[in-house]
């Protein structure tokens, strides 16, 4: 069974500042790790994934994640988050033989001051 | 222009009633999915069809019955409804066979049931 963990239901930061939302798992076969966004009102729009390789993926809009097996972690950071990044965000793993069968973190609230 | 469209965008229906949500995906996509975000609740895993085929099925009642009518199509029918039903369905979509693992998933905007 997999289960998704993002321990911070609310992050607030200020315009220009760097940000890290985190996500743990738990499994213990290949998995699939990625993250989306959902501004308010909206769905769910992917932002990177990660399965094997270079433990840092990039993705849109200058958010990159790092991968860590020994941490069982997939946190997601940005360098200079803009006021337009206030979103709900979730990371999300599948198993390598669950097709595209998501299991979804909770969410984080990220809200970006001026 | 959104790709996928999702009707109607609000619902509210009373308990033991029966309601259909319409999905259609203009993405030339293979697979298609449900999902429910209750209240307070990570995004759940409900459905998902590849090539109009029921190809994993996570929801424990028979009163969610997805339909498909063509390949770009899956509605959700769900059948005497409960306050507990009240939730955002998202209808999600994915380019190849829904057996894919790695394959990034598109979302609608989500169908708000309200259940009273």
């Amino acid at each position: 069974t997999q289960t998704v963990s993002q321990s911070d239901a609310h992050v607030t930061v200020f315009e220009g500042d760097s940000v890290e939302l985190r996500c743990n798992y738990s499994y213990g076969g290949s998995i699939y790790l990625s993250w989306y966004i959902q501004h308010h009102g909206h769905g769910l729009q992917f932002l990177l994934k990660y399965y094997s390789g270079n433990p840092v993926v990039q993705g849109v809009n200058g958010f990159e994640a790092e991968f860590s097996k020994s941490d069982s972690s997939f946190h997601l950071r940005k360098a200079s988050v803009h006021w337009s990044d206030s979103a709900v965000y979730f990371c999300a793993v599948s198993a390598g033989s669950s097709g595209n069968k998501l299991i979804f973190g909770i969410g984080t609230l990220l809200s970006v001051k001026p | 222009d959104p790709k996928i469209i999702q009707k109607p965008k609000y619902l509210v229906a009373v308990t033991g009633s029966e309601k259909i949500l319409i999905c259609e995906q203009y993405l030339g996509h293979n697979a298609m999915y449900w999902y429910r975000q209750s209240a307070k609740k990570p995004l759940e895993f409900m459905f998902s069809y590849s090539y109009q085929k029921l190809m994993d099925n996570q929801t424990a009642s028979s009163r969610f019955q997805p339909q498909s009518s063509k390949k770009n199509h899956l509605d959700l029918q769900i059948t005497a409804l409960k306050p507990d039903d009240s939730a955002t369905y998202f209808c999600a979509s994915s380019p190849g066979a829904g057996g894919v693992s790695n394959e990034r998933l598109f979302f609608g905007h989500g169908t708000k049931l309200s259940v009273l």
